[in-house]
């Protein structure tokens, strides 16, 4: 079946670092996969997404790359700031499972 | 343009009894999927409606179940309360056909049994 694996959080970085996060994914065919973010006390709102090998989905500073060869959909930001604290899921999407399959989540803190 | 909404935030009930979630989607949107967020973990898919009818569903017993309405509004029912029933409950809303089948998420209602 379709699965997603995240590195385990938390990271705690200090405000301007690089953040990367590390989703990999199995799934037969092409996936769409997505980024949502959830900030304390909240739902999760959609962070990012790609549809076909190669594209990079970006917003608000964050990229991710759809990497086929290597499953992988690492998410990214060059400079953090205090109010990216929060987790961060990755997950996917096949339109035969009419469904989003998400990862474990990793949180994020980023101090001043 | 109002968001998908849910209520009630909170509840909290006892083993055994029964709960009733609701949900309302995005403007424009017709299909509701419901997720179980155990804490310190990702949603898991329990089930979606389109058209009054369970589409598809996640691997959750019948003691989960559902209904939509023809205003495309939903509720999740749960029976026989369990302890690890204890969780926050999304739903999100998307429109059939439409790109990526992308789905919008509520704020959620944290549920805890005791």
């Amino acid at each position: 079946g379709n699965s997603v694996t995240q590195m385990e959080g938390p990271v705690t970085l200090s405000e301007e670092a690089f953040l990367t996060i590390n989703c990999t994914y199995t799934a037969t065919g092409y996936p769409s996969l997505f980024w949502y973010v959830q900030y304390p006390g909240e739902g999760l709102q959609l962070l990012l997404k790609a549809t076909k090998a190669d594209d990079k989905g970006s917003n608000k500073g964050f990229e991710a790359t759809y990497r086929k060869e290597t499953t992988s959909f690492h998410l990214e930001k060059g400079s953090v700031q205090v109010s990216d604290s929060a987790v961060y899921f990755c997950a996917l999407y096949k339109a035969a499972g009419n469904k989003l399959t998400f990862g474990g989540g990793t949180r994020v803190l980023v101090k001043p | 343009d109002a968001g998908v909404t849910q209520s009630p935030t909170h509840l909290i009930k006892t083993r055994g009894q029964q709960v009733t979630l609701r949900c309302s989607p995005k403007s424009g949107h017709d299909t509701v999927s419901w997720y179980q967020q155990a804490l310190g973990q990702g949603p898991q898919f329990i089930f979606q409606y389109y058209e009054e009818e369970e589409r598809q569903r996640g691997n959750f017993p019948d003691r989960f179940s559902g209904h939509q309405f023809p205003n495309y509004s939903s509720e999740l029912n749960v029976n026989a309360l369990l302890l690890g029933d204890s969780a926050l409950y999304l739903c999100a809303s998307s429109l059939a056909g439409g790109s990526l089948n992308e789905q919008f998420f509520g704020p959620g209602t944290r549920l805890t049994v005791l």
